[in-house]
């Protein structure tokens, strides 16, 4: 069971060039999100998947699409990256769980994180 | 806007020492509050989540604590151990969907 991976662990970008972040979840969660963690700005939420086949922006979506391809899996791409975008990039995964003691609450997995730097 | 604050943003402390980390948050119909810790360049470890139906919530020498009402929950670390340097980050959620984080207390404890 490897929980929420994620892939790359770093990426260095120039300014302008697209790339794709990837997350995968083994848990079989419902619900998928990618979150940016800057200094001082705490984590932040770029966009949310609350099912298969659904997205909703967050916070701070503007410059960022997603995809998700099935229930596992949940794509982050930068088509045009920017400085402004170099951050440190969390996927997180949770699911309504009746089966813990206390009955139907949400509960949060983090991936290790993607540490993107754009120049 | 749901907005969450965590004081202190830095707490130093002695070995052994008992600790209290604070978080407040600006719409207190929350579902439920969950405390993280995250290590340097690590992502993150859930701790501790309370259903907003409970006053708290304890694992270990972790124990959380929820005042719905007064939008607020503390997390108090018995016995601190060095191990314990860590940011902790706690967060909340309305709706199920969208999680609400803290800057997080960055502690450091002292051998």
């Amino acid at each position: 069971n490897a929980g929420v991976t994620q892939t790359p662990k770093f990426q260095v970008l120039k300014t302008g060039q697209s790339m794709t972040l990837q997350c995968a979840q083994d848990m079989n969660h419902n619900s998928m999100y990618w979150y940016r963690q800057d200094p001082g700005m705490g984590l932040r939420l770029i966009y949310y998947s609350a099912s298969e086949g659904t997205t909703d922006k967050g916070e701070v979506p503007n410059g960022y699409n997603v995809s998700r391809l099935n229930k596992r899996e949940f794509s982050l791409r930068l088509e045009s990256a920017a400085p402004s975008q170099t951050s440190v990039y969390f996927c997180a995964s949770s699911a309504l769980n009746r089966d813990k003691p206390l009955a139907g609450y949400y509960e949060q997995y983090f991936g290790p994180g993607t540490r993107l730097t754009v120049t | 806007k749901q907005e969450v604050t965590q004081i202190p943003a830095a707490l130093s402390v002695p070995e052994g020492e008992n600790l209290v980390l604070n978080c407040s948050f600006t719409d207190s119909a929350i579902y439920n509050l969950q405390w993280f810790r995250q290590d340097p360049g690590k992502g993150l470890t859930s701790l501790l989540l309370i259903q907003s139906s409970q006053r708290e919530q304890t694992s270990g020498r972790l124990n959380a604590s929820l005042d719905k009402s007064s939008g607020r929950s503390t997390l108090y670390i018995a016995a601190s151990q060095p191990g314990d340097s860590a940011t902790y980050l706690c967060a909340v959620t309305n709706t199920g969907n969208q999680f609400y984080f803290g800057t997080g207390t960055s502690l450091t404890v002292i051998p």
